[in-house]
């Protein structure tokens, strides 16, 4: 059974700051997904990361893949308070998601 | 556009009762899923259907059953609902993952008290 461990659990900054938040896995992923969530909504999907080494750019966040693919990273480069909501990796093909970050920019 | 539609949004039950929560996608989706979602503990899949007249367990299934007699509905039980099935319920489904990584759409959830 794959687990996901998130870090941090909570994480509240100010606009205009960098952070970087963590997914990381027991075992290998066979490729992960990363989602997006606001209160009172279901996740809605970032991106997906499937190849080792992979660096995927969205605008002002980047994801990385491990090179054994066993962790990802997110990172926000100038917060938004419209980045504000919960963050979600989750393994595809076993379907299980880790516990989220969530994250609160402060205007 | 609906996307997938949950229902009820909200519902509040006494131990012991049963009900059943709805989830319709109009995006010809051959998978859907149920989720449920506690603090701290992110979604844990409690079952999953790859297609039409098929079910499977996920992680946490115990006190659910499911059915899909419809590829646009899947139907999620609670028999005698317990206090510690108080949750918020996600449906979402998806294109096909043998197709490779294909997103998986969430309807916006079903809040439920067993009080």
């Amino acid at each position: 059974t794959q687990l996901l461990e998130q870090s941090p659990q909570f994480l509240s900054i100010q606009e205009g700051e960098n952070l970087t938040v963590y997914c990381n896995s027991s075992s290998v992923f066979s490729s992960l997904q990363w989602y997006r969530q606001e209160p009172g909504e279901g996740p809605v999907l970032l991106v997906t990361v499937v190849t080792g080494g992979e660096v995927k750019k969205l605008k002002r966040l980047t994801f990385q893949f491990g090179d054994a693919r066993k962790d990802s990273s997110l990172h926000i480069t100038a917060a938004q308070t419209g980045d504000t909501g919960l963050y979600l990796c989750a393994g595809v093909r076993d379907m299980r998601f880790g516990a989220g970050t969530r994250l609160t920019v402060k205007p | 556009n609906a996307g997938v539609t949950q229902t009820p949004k909200f519902r509040v039950l006494k131990t012991g009762q049963s009900m059943t929560l709805l989830c319709a996608q109009d995006m010809n989706h051959e998978y859907m899923y149920w989720y449920r979602q506690d603090p701290g503990m992110g979604l844990r899949l409690i079952h999953y259907s790859v297609g039409e007249g098929t079910t499977a367990k996920g992680e946490v299934p115990d006190g659910y059953n499911v059915s899909r007699l419809k590829k646009q509905n899947f139907l999620l039980g609670l028999e005698s609902a317990a206090p510690s099935q108080t949750s918020v319920y996600f449906c979402a489904s998806s294109l096909d993952r043998g197709r490779g990584n294909q997103p998986q759409h969430f309807g916006d959830g079903t809040r439920l008290s067993i009080l």
